[in-house]
């Protein structure tokens, strides 16, 4: 059973553009929520994160927007530019022994030059 | 620093074969983790050690065993190869302390093909 959620599977946009991703949740025993950034041959790598107290977070050109009624949280890449183009993922994490994350399925994102 | 290395990079295993994949951190991290990813299904959780001396379950545990060696090293051990435990595996650790958001850092992957 797969507890995030994430859409679309695929994603184009052109550069400059707006870049969104969508991320639903159902365990709210949920209570840290990062986006990983993979290219291809490389592991993932920490973009972003946020706290569910808290219903937007801004790095450069990265925001996460975080609706706990709702169980979602989304990531936004304004002014997309061809590096940005990669796969990400959302996740969702338990405070505990470890941290343990719980992975969306991915999103290849392409931005067209 | 290295971070968080992964041997080996690629491996072609014979259904029925046995392989280690290792995994060391440099980072001083209490937790480690192995994962698996698949085309569409994202990361799954094969095992964790919240710290040395411990290791847990994750979400796809079976037909895999590991080792926590010592606090650097974390092993993975398929004792007998499936065709459907051909994916990338990817070894990770984190600083983890209760009340702390702390990051995972992943190496970068072992491809494993079982034929």
């Amino acid at each position: 059973q797969q507890q995030v959620k994430q859409s679309p599977q695929s994603l184009i946009v052109q550069k400059g553009g707006i870049s969104i991703i969508n991320c639903a949740y159902e365990n709210t025993a949920f209570d840290y929520f990062p986006w990983y950034q993979q290219f291809p041959g490389k592991g993932p790598a920490l973009l972003i994160a946020i706290r569910p107290d808290v219903s937007e977070k801004k790095e450069g050109r990265f925001t996460i927007s975080f609706n706990k009624s709702a169980k979602q949280f989304s990531l936004h890449i304004m002014d997309s530019q061809p590096g940005d183009s990669a796969t990400y993922f959302c996740a969702a994490s338990i405070l505990g022994s470890a941290r343990q994350l719980t992975f969306g399925s991915g999103t290849q994102l392409t931005v067209l030059p | 620093n290295a971070g968080v290395t992964q041997t080996p990079k690629f491996q072609v295993l014979k259904t029925g074969q046995s392989m280690t994949l290792q995994c060391a951190q440099d980072m001083n991290h209490n937790s480690m983790y192995w994962y698996r990813q698949d085309p569409g299904m994202g990361l799954r959780l094969i095992y964790y050690s919240a710290s040395e001396g411990t290791t847990d379950k994750g979400e796809v545990p079976n037909g895999y065993n590991v080792s926590r060696l010592n606090k650097r090293e974390f092993s993975l051990r398929l004792e007998s190869a499936a065709p459907s435990q051909t994916s990338v595996y990817f070894c990770a650790s984190s600083r983890t302390r209760t009340g702390e958001n702390t990051e995972a850092f992943f190496g970068q992957g072992t491809r494993l093909t079982v034929v």
